[in-house]
């Protein structure tokens, strides 16, 4: 699996849109990026995938870049609830393999009142 | 639904004690995975399994034991416990081993003293 990297840490502004980046230039055509986040010390939460085509859900919008390198995660109107830190994950959809999402540390995002 | 319930929540274990963490998910999924999270650090795959009666090592499986006898309990055995084993320890359940949608519990937080 690709190999991502992210910011350590954020803060955005309570009610502002809150962009977290996150680097995978190794990325092969066939590995999705996923996003999970993770509230204190409960167990990560999934948030969204995609592979190439920018996607949205009631929690957040995923926009991939062209060349697949890299993309953003964003929660459009942050509230405090959103402090988290969260993970970008890139590898392959293989439905036989029961594969391992790999964890890295991801961002620490602060929601500031 | 409950989702995946682990129990216990918190355990303190004396070195060289065994003990099992329970975990039971109700959404009939095939895919179990037990992942440990020591603090300020991502998660690490222990085992998973993609199916009753089956189940393979992940990253971390070395003093970890796991069995399968049905879709719904994935229970991780600790058979001596040593300090190095501390950790939050968090089991996922998914539909499929694509990624997307696990679903976690809420963790289990023990101790070896």
């Amino acid at each position: 699996d690709a190999k991502t990297t992210q910011p350590t840490s954020m803060d955005c502004a309570e009610g502002r849109a809150a962009n977290l980046p996150c680097n995978h230039s190794t990325i092969s055509g066939n590995e999705y990026v996923y996003w999970y986040r993770q509230i204190h010390s409960q167990g990560p939460q999934y948030i969204i995938h995609g592979l190439k085509n920018n996607e949205t859900n009631e929690m957040a919008s995923l926009i991939i870049t062209e060349d697949r390198k890299s993309s953003t995660l964003i929660l459009p109107h942050a509230t405090l609830r959103d402090t988290a830190v969260y993970y970008c994950i890139v590898r392959v959809a293989q439905k036989s393999s029961g594969d391992k999402l790999t964890f890295g540390t991801g961002t620490r995002l602060a929601v500031r009142p | 639904n409950a989702g995946v319930t682990q129990t216990p929540k918190f355990r303190i274990l004396k070195i060289g004690q065994s003990m099992t963490l329970q975990c039971t998910q109700d959404m009939n999924h095939n895919y179990m995975y037990w992942y440990r999270q020591d603090p300020g650090m991502g998660l690490k795959l222990i085992y998973y399994s993609v199916g009753a009666g089956i189940t393979d090592k992940g990253e971390v499986p070395n003093g970890y034991n796991v069995s399968r006898s049905t879709t719904e309990d994935f229970p991780l055995r600790l058979e001596l416990a040593a300090p190095s084993q501390t950790s939050v320890y968090f089991c996922a359940s998914s539909e499929a081993g694509t990624g997307y949608g696990y679903t976690f519990g809420s963790g289990t937080r023990l101790t070896v003293v």
